[in-house]
C-alpha cells in the first residue's frame, strides 16, 4: 500500500492555465507539506499544514495556494501558471510538528509551455 | 538551522561500507542531525537521525563525534539500490513547521 501517494504523476500544461495536483496519505498523520525541486535539485518546502494552522514559505507566490478537504489529503492549486513554476511537486507527510520524519510522495512533474 | 557541509559526490564499490561524511560545526545542543535520501526520480526517504548517541537501524549507522561537529553514516553492505542523493539535514526537534531545508547532498554511486 502507497503511504503518501499524488495524482497526477505527470503534468504539461500551458502558460495561463490554473491546475490541481493531489495528495494523499494513508499513515494516519495530522501534519502535511508541500516541497519544490527545481531544475537545479534543490528541495524546498512552500507549505506545511497542521489541522488548522498553515504555514506558508514567504517566498512562494499567492498563484500557490494548499487546500485540504480532510486530514488525509492536502491539495496544492496553481493559478496563472508561468514557466518558472515548471519543477517536480513532492507531497510529505509527519505525525505532528514535534518528528523530523517525513514520508514523501513519488511527486509530480509539472512541465510549463 | 546549523549549516550542514557535505562532498558532492562519492563512489563506494557494491558490497562495501558507504561512509558518507557530514560537517556541521555550528550545530547548536538542541538540534538533532537527520539523514535523508533521494533515489533517482522518486521523493526523499527517512534513514536515521540522532543527538548525540550513535545509531543503527535496519537501514543505516550514524557516528556523531562526541564535540558534536561532525557526523558519518554508515551503509554496511552498499548494494547498486543505494546509488542516490544523500542529505544531511540539521534542526531542532519540533520545528516542523519550516519543513526540512534539503541542502544539496552527496550523490553516492555505488559501482559493481
Amino acid at each position: 500500500d502507497t503511504a503518501v501517494s499524488q495524482t497526477p504523476k505527470y503534468l504539461v500544461t500551458q502558460m495561463g492555465n490554473d491546475k490541481s495536483i493531489k495528495c494523499e496519505q494513508n499513515l494516519g498523520h495530522d501534519t502535511m507539506y508541500w516541497y519544490k525541486q527545481d531544475s537545479k535539485k534543490f528541495l524546498k518546502i512552500m507549505f506545511s499544514y497542521n489541522n488548522k494552522e498553515l504555514i506558508i514559505n514567504e517566498t512562494v507566490p499567492n498563484r500557490f495556494s494548499p487546500k485540504s478537504p480532510d486530514k488525509a489529503h492536502l491539495n496544492l492549486h496553481i493559478n496563472s501558471l508561468e514557466l518558472g513554476d515548471s519543477a517536480v511537486y513532492f507531497c510529505a507527510s509527519s505525525q505532528g510538528w514535534a518528528t523530523e520524519t517525513q514520508y514523501f510522495g513519488p511527486g509530480t512533474r509539472l512541465l510549463v509551455l | 538551522d546549523a549549516k550542514t557541509t557535505q562532498p558532492p559526490s562519492m563512489d563506494c564499490a557494491e558490497g562495501r561500507a558507504a561512509n558518507l561524511p557530514c560537517n556541521h560545526s555550528t550545530i547548536s545542543g538542541n538540534e538533532y542531525v537527520y539523514w535523508y535520501r533521494q533515489i533517482h526520480s522518486q521523493g526523499p526517504q527517512y534513514i536515521i537521525h540522532g543527538l548525540k548517541n550513535n545509531e543503527t537501524n535496519e537501514m543505516a549507522s550514524l557516528i556523531i563525534t562526541e564535540d558534536r561537529k561532525s557526523s558519518t553514516l554508515i551503509l554496511p553492505h552498499a548494494t547498486l539500490r543505494d546509488t542516490a542523493v544523500y542529505y544531511c539535514i540539521v534542526r531542532v526537534a519540533g520545528g516542523g513547521a519550516d519543513g526540512l531545508t534539503f541542502g544539496k547532498g552527496t550523490h553516492l554511486i555505488i559501482q559493481p
